[in-house]
């Protein structure tokens, strides 16, 4: 199994700031990446899909990139609808697998 | 608009086997686009992809979990379902249905049921 490897497990962030989450691959998975929002007691929500190409209706200030075994999902200007978990998954090689998750927490 | 509804008990005996159905409504159930996938979640964890069933039936499973699953597709109830035989308190979780794309991502998910295996 493909092993994904989130960091930070946590970050503390104010509304307004940047925020950056980054994703490590155990072995090659190119552009097969994506990202998922999960609020408490909600099931996960697809933000980006392919590394970089953003889901219908998910807000521009959501971005992804990356390649290989390296990608980041950024959020440019968090909102207070943002603070929430997030997953890596990579969609390379069975089985699919997910990232630890990373939470947003308010600072 | 695509929706999924999970459905079946909440409460599993050890050693006895856990089934749930997915319905699917707003979209097709048999098109070749798209992977039927179960999910689960336990409860404070991350996410474990169990395994999926395609429109012609033919299924992949998570390798952890094969021994002791089944996924199911009946088309003209526009459902499909999950069995776990021999259960134990390590498959407590929320289990979620989930479309797959060809992209081998989640674009629609049930709104999850917990399934707590418990004497």
């Amino acid at each position: 199994d493909i092993q994904m490897t989130q960091s930070p497990s946590s970050v503390s962030a104010s509304v307004g700031d940047r925020v950056t989450i980054t994703c490590r691959a155990s072995q090659d998975i190119s552009r097969w990446l994506a990202w998922y929002q999960q609020k408490p007691g909600k099931a996960p929500k697809l933000l980006i899909y392919t590394a970089s190409t953003l889901q219908s209706g998910v807000p521009s200030r959501f971005s992804g990139s990356g390649s290989g075994t390296d990608f980041t999902l950024t959020i440019s200007s968090l909102q207070p609808e943002d603070f929430a978990t997030y997953y890596c998954q990579e969609a390379n090689s069975f089985p699919w697998t997910f990232g630890q998750g990373t939470k947003v927490e308010v600072k | 608009q695509v929706q999924l509804q999970e459905s079946g008990p909440g409460l599993v005996k050890p050693s006895q086997t856990l089934s749930l159905t997915c319905t699917v409504s707003g979209g097709s159930i048999s098109s070749g686009d798209y992977y039927w996938s179960w999910i689960r979640q336990p409860p404070g964890k991350g996410l474990e992809w169990i395994g999926y069933i395609y429109y012609s039936g033919s299924t992949y499973y998570n390798p952890s979990l094969k021994s002791r699953l089944t996924i199911s597709l009946d088309t003209s109830k526009r459902q499909f379902s999950l069995k776990l035989s021999s259960v134990t308190a390590a498959d407590t979780a929320v289990y979620y249905c989930a479309r797959g794309v060809t992209t081998a991502n989640f674009d629609y998910w049930g709104q999850g049921t917990l399934v707590t295996v418990s004497a």
